[in-house]
């Protein structure tokens, strides 16, 4: 069956470190999303892609990177992580530009000691 | 820039019951909605949606209400069950296309 995956599900590291968070979706969807949720707020936007070589930056996306080389992931990167950052993380994808359903993958829990 | 924000952040329902969930939103330009369920330690799960051309629509045990002169979308869950015990949220897609998430509102059900 498609589906989304992030991988690591959970992940500790240390203040100033370089933090990769992957997410691999086989639904052949065009775009993809990176969000994260912390107690108070809604899933605040980091990033999103419509398409391969599109990125675009969200609500939230300072000290964080994306890049898009194939359809099927969209990785997100922390340049250099803060304990701001300690969060979870959930990617998303859907079919068309923006207007579509968002289906979720498990998310990914990140503390940043 | 818009914001989603719930009524309540809890509720209890006796299992049996009909739960209704409650949301505001503040952009009136907002033209398509989505109730996500949210298990613990899972990703949320799309329930149900609603565009704004529409008052109402019904899946199954689930019927969302848009009210667009007070900006308010409601959730109904009928004969609540224990695996409806979850948090649950709703989304609206505002300016640029993109979705906006409330808080979300924690639903347990009472055996």
């Amino acid at each position: 069956d498609a589906e989304i995956t992030q991988s690591p599900r959970h992940k500790i590291t240390e203040t100033g470190r370089q933090v990769t968070l992957a997410c691999h979706q086989t639904w052949n969807h065009n775009n993809m999303f990176w969000y994260r949720q912390d107690l108070g707020h809604g899933l605040r936007l980091i990033h999103y892609s419509y398409g391969v070589q599109d990125t675009n930056k969200g609500e939230v996306s300072d000290g964080y990177s994306v890049s898009r080389s194939n359809t099927e992931d969209l990785p997100l990167t922390l340049e250099s992580a803060a304990s701001s950052q300690t969060s979870v993380y959930f990617c998303a994808s859907s079919l068309t530009g923006g207007s579509d359903t968002q289906y979720f993958g498990p998310g990914t829990r990140l503390t940043v000691l | 820039g818009e914001s989603v924000g719930l009524h309540l952040p809890t509720l209890s329902v006796q299992e049996g019951d009909n739960s209704i969930i409650n949301c505001a939103y503040s952009n009136s330009a907002s033209d398509y909605f989505i109730w996500y369920k949210q298990e613990s330690g899972k990703g949320p799960q799309f329930i149900i949606d609603i565009r704004s051309n529409m008052d109402k629509r019904q899946g199954q045990r689930v019927t969302v209400l848009l009210n667009k002169t007070v900006k308010h979308l409601s959730l109904q869950i009928a004969a609540t069950q224990p695996g409806d015990s979850a948090v649950y949220f709703c989304a609206e897609r505002g300016t640029g296309n993109q979705f906006y998430f409330g808080t979300g509102t924690s639903l347990t059900v009472i055996p």
